[in-house]
């Protein structure tokens, strides 16, 4: 079975610096894709970022960009730049195909201005 | 541009009553599921469907049932309800296919449902 793993509970960092959130997975498919969604106190889940595994290039969006890792199993997130509105919980998920989404526990992110 | 939407977004009940959790979407999707998120949690899969017609359960299906009678709509029963089903449900839609798309799941706002 498919399994995603956050292994920092909490992180923080001082306003306009840089945090890296950690994520690993276990599959045994070659082809899935992996996700960075942002909960904040609202609880919307919102989408930061995704990553095809099949594409070896990390996938960058403005100050949000991965480091994909396949063979390491490895997913992590970098924030830079950080603003007092990227304060959330940060969940990492995985995809493999129509399969279902396979999400960590979570990462709550302060922001210290 | 509506996209996922959840009714009703707050609600209380009484142990043993049943209600149902309403979620559409307007995006074409196949793949519709829900989830629920317990304080300090990740979310967990309760049922899914990938089609009209099509269910199947997920991870803690239990108290729960789920119809597809259309592509849009997938509604949540929770047939008799207790304390432990205190919960936000997030109902969720993707394409079942589509390296378009990225396979991406979208989310409604979420429903808190809190049983006393």
């Amino acid at each position: 079975a498919q399994t995603v793993t956050q292994s920092q509970p909490e992180m923080s960092v001082q306003e306009a610096e840089t945090v890296t959130l950690s994520c690993t997975y276990d599959t045994s498919e070659s082809d899935y894709y992996l996700f960075w969604y942002k909960q904040p106190p609202s609880r919307q889940m919102i989408l930061v970022i995704r990553q095809e595994a099949y594409k070896q290039q990390n996938a960058t969006e403005n100050r949000f960009s991965v480091n994909f890792q396949k063979a390491a199993k490895s997913f992590s997130l970098k924030i830079s730049d950080s603003q007092l509105g990227d304060a959330a919980m940060y969940f990492c998920a995985y995809r493999a195909g129509a399969q279902k989404l396979v999400f960590g526990q979570g990462t709550r992110l302060t922001i210290n201005p | 541009n509506a996209g996922v939407t959840q009714t009703p977004k707050f609600q209380v009940l009484k142990t043993g009553q049943s209600m149902t959790l309403q979620c559409a979407q307007d995006m074409n999707h196949e793949y519709m599921s829900w989830y629920r998120q317990d304080p300090g949690m990740g979310l967990r899969l309760i049922h899914y469907s990938v089609g009209a017609g099509i269910t199947d359960q997920g991870e803690v299906p239990n108290g729960y049932n789920v119809s597809r009678s259309t592509t849009e709509d997938f509604p949540l029963r929770l047939l008799s309800a207790a304390p432990s089903q205190t919960s936000v449900y997030f109902c969720a839609s993707s394409y079942s296919q589509g390296a378009l798309s990225g396979n991406t799941i979208y989310f409604g706002e979420g429903s808190w449902l809190t049983v006393v």
